[in-house]
């Protein structure tokens, strides 16, 4: 069983870019949460995306899109980078889109931007 | 709202003394999950345990212990005998609500150093 993995594992950005973060989810889940943990912070939940829509959105501004595939993997994608969006993002995939289903989290994406 | 609270930032203590990490949360939803994660440095978020708001139950799993208690609505966690590999950062998290979407509230987290 493959667990969730995410790409790029670092990334440096500068004010203004666009950045494309990937998740591929566990085998067997249709369902892809995506959420942002600051510094010394807690992650924060983003949106998640279940069967190929979106099944949920935290407090983020409409920069911060996302898209899933048909084999279940997803994108996380932010426009207009602010320096405030330097955090670790995390993918988390479970087997079906409820409070019930316990997530299993990738390794995360560390994004950097100046 | 839903919210979680970790008081403890940071807890240092010397390896096989017991520790425990405190948790409190609060929602309106009859039906909730709590869970604790833990983040080695790596960054990667380890499930530990889920509970469901209905189960008060205490657990226990080898050195690791969850006290539930509703009434005062916390959730905490106990390491028994810690050791240096406890050390990393934990999460208490809550699930649950109309929405059932299962996205998770953290807590602010507490990191844990186990000394030698």
């Amino acid at each position: 069983e493959t667990g969730v993995t995410q790409s790029p594992t670092h990334l440096i950005k500068t004010r203004g870019q666009q950045v494309t973060l990937r998740c591929s989810s566990q085998s067997g889940h249709n369902t892809v949460s995506w959420y942002q943990q600051a510094l010394g912070q807690g992650p924060q939940f983003i949106f998640q995306y279940y069967r190929e829509e979106e099944n949920g959105r935290g407090n983020f501004p409409p920069r911060f899109s996302g898209l899933q595939f048909p084999n279940y993997s997803s994108e996380l994608n932010v426009n207009a980078l602010e320096l405030d969006d330097s955090a670790l993002y995390l993918c988390a995939s479970s087997s079906e889109a409820t409070a019930y289903n316990e997530q299993f989290f990738g390794p995360g994406t560390r994004l950097t931007v100046l | 709202a839903q919210k979680v609270t970790q008081a403890q930032t940071e807890i240092s203590v010397v390896e096989k003394e017991d520790v425990t990490l405190d948790c409190v949360y609060e929602t309106r939803d009859t039906t909730y999950y709590l869970f604790w994660y833990k983040q080695p440095p790596s960054g990667e978020l380890v499930f530990l345990i889920r509970r469901n708001s209905f189960d008060e139950q205490n657990e226990i799993s080898g050195r690791y212990s969850w006290n539930f208690q509703k009434s005062t609505s916390s959730f905490n966690f106990t390491i028994t005998a810690s050791q240096v590999v406890d050390s990393a950062v934990y999460f208490c998290a809550l699930s649950g609500g109309s929405s059932n979407t299962g996205k998770l509230i953290f807590g602010q987290g507490t990191t844990l150093q186990v000394k030698p």
